[in-house]
């Protein structure tokens, strides 16, 4: 079936470092996109979406792209902190799909001081 | 306004008893999704509900497994005759009634079947 896929499993930044983590979807008619991070012993919590009408989305700190073209999404963190240190999933959604959430495997960052 | 709550946080249960795993969604949310995670690995998606009705469970295993979003209440997973297998992370997510929205997850219920 389709799914969703994540380039990187892990990722190890400096802080401070931008940070970019990559997914890749296959879902052509998907047209919502959404960034999890999840700590451990924790459940996700959102941080950024972008509609597919979109291709780039600013929140603090972090900034969503997505490159329909080529199915790509990523998350740029700007400045990364020790805070930032958890895995990163990406998911998609579309509306003829009942609405349910569709995962990567996820992105594990870890910031180095 | 309270976010997702399940509970237990963790529950332990021997092999052939039963779990039940609760969810309450946040206020003014009326669609509820289960997902099960193991270490590791990302989220499966196993249910999505909304009240008094089970919109697509084609990610729940056909046998013992079941869930329920009644009107009244939290969300119930209920997991028969438990075994090892199902030991995992079990996070409950809940989304308003408009589309193209994020959820909001709880902080997952832990189980451990020994």
């Amino acid at each position: 079936g389709e799914s969703v896929g994540l380039h990187l499993p892990t990722l190890s930044v400096q802080e401070g470092d931008n940070s970019i983590i990559n997914c890749a979807y296959s879902n052509s008619a998907s047209d919502y996109f959404i960034w999890y991070k999840q700590e451990s012993g924790k459940g996700p919590q959102f941080i950024i979406d972008i509609r597919s009408n979109m291709d780039k989305r600013q929140g603090q700190r972090v900034t969503v792209l997505l490159n329909k073209t080529v199915k790509h999404l990523s998350l740029q963190i700007a400045a990364t902190q020790p805070g930032d240190s958890a895995v990163y999933f990406c998911a998609e959604n579309n509306a003829g799909n009942n609405r349910k959430l569709i995962w990567g495997l996820g992105t594990s960052l870890a910031v180095n001081p | 306004n309270a976010g997702v709550m399940q509970n237990p946080r963790h529950l332990v249960r021997r092999r052939g008893q039963e779990a039940r795993l609760r969810c309450s969604p946040m206020k003014g949310h009326s669609h509820v999704y289960w997902y099960r995670q193991l270490p590791e690995e990302g989220l499966k998606f196993m249910v999505y509900l909304q009240k008094e009705n089970i919109i697509d469970e084609s990610g729940m295993p056909k046998e013992r497994f079941s869930a329920e979003f009644p009107k009244e209440g939290p969300s119930i997973l209920r997991i028969q005759q438990v075994v090892r297998g199902d030991s995992a992370a079990y996070f409950c997510a809940s989304s308003p009634p408009r589309m193209n929205t994020e959820a909001f997850f709880g902080q997952g219920t832990r189980l451990t079947v020994v």
